[in-house]
């Protein structure tokens, strides 16, 4: 079974402050997603990637930066946090081959105050 | 662009009961459809996929076809448990960015026992 893992699981900052959320997967996965949970919206795709410094844009890329700086490794980045960024995070990759299945990691759960 | 439509934002059923989630969807590109599962404190996990129309996907019981003429796909299962109680998405993928999918916005199953 395909693994991502997330850290960290929980992160409460104030407004204006930088955070980094981490992701890595150990599946030799070219692809790799960043997410956003919010309750009445389900998933919306932030950032994603298809290898080692590459980055594409999402559905709602306002206030977010993202780096892949590996194959394995995946951040996303808010760096002047807001309080509409308080959200449930997912990471996520996929062999990218044409529809083929995300796998998630369990989710980084942010709060800004 | 792509948009996926799912109506049922929560579902209460009975152990045993059937269940039927429907969901709409609006492409240009030949679709693939799948259906998303998400437990508590988990990420989303694939259940089913479907890249044929009025061609069934099956898996854990759960069922799964799409109507091109009517743009609507749906999951079906006949006789839930306990153990189904979660949140489903329905998810479109890009025919031609195979790699990005849509989602839902979610429909919470609670069963009871």
């Amino acid at each position: 079974e395909a693994a991502v893992t997330q850290s960290p699981r929980n992160k409460v900052t104030v407004t204006g402050g930088n955070v980094t959320l981490s992701c890595r997967q150990t599946n030799s996965h070219n692809y790799m997603y960043w997410y956003r949970q919010d309750t009445g919206h389900g998933l919306r795709l932030i950032h994603y990637s298809y290898g080692a410094g590459n980055l594409q844009i999402g559905d709602v890329p306002d206030g977010y930066k993202a780096t892949r700086t590996t194959q394995e490794d995946f951040f996303l980045l808010l760096e002047l946090a807001s309080p509409s960024q308080t959200s449930l995070y997912f990471c996520a990759s996929s062999s990218g081959q044409g529809n083929e299945r995300l796998f998630f990691g369990h989710g980084t759960k942010l709060s800004v105050l | 662009g792509d948009s996926v439509t799912q109506m049922q934002g929560q579902v209460t059923l009975s152990e045993d009961d059937f269940l039927f989630i429907n969901c709409t969807y609006s492409t240009t590109w030949y679709p693939t459809l799948f259906w998303y599962v998400q437990y508590p404190g988990e990420g989303p996990q694939l259940l089913l996929k479907v890249t044929t129309a009025n061609n069934k996907g099956i898996s854990r019981g759960f069922e799964a076809t799409y109507d091109k003429g009517t743009t609507s796909f749906h999951l079906q299962k006949a006789s839930v448990q306990e153990s189904d109680s979660a949140v489903y998405y329905c998810v479109l993928g890009e025919g031609n960015m195979g790699y990005k999918l849509t989602f839902g916005t979610g429909t919470s199953l609670l069963v009871d026992p």
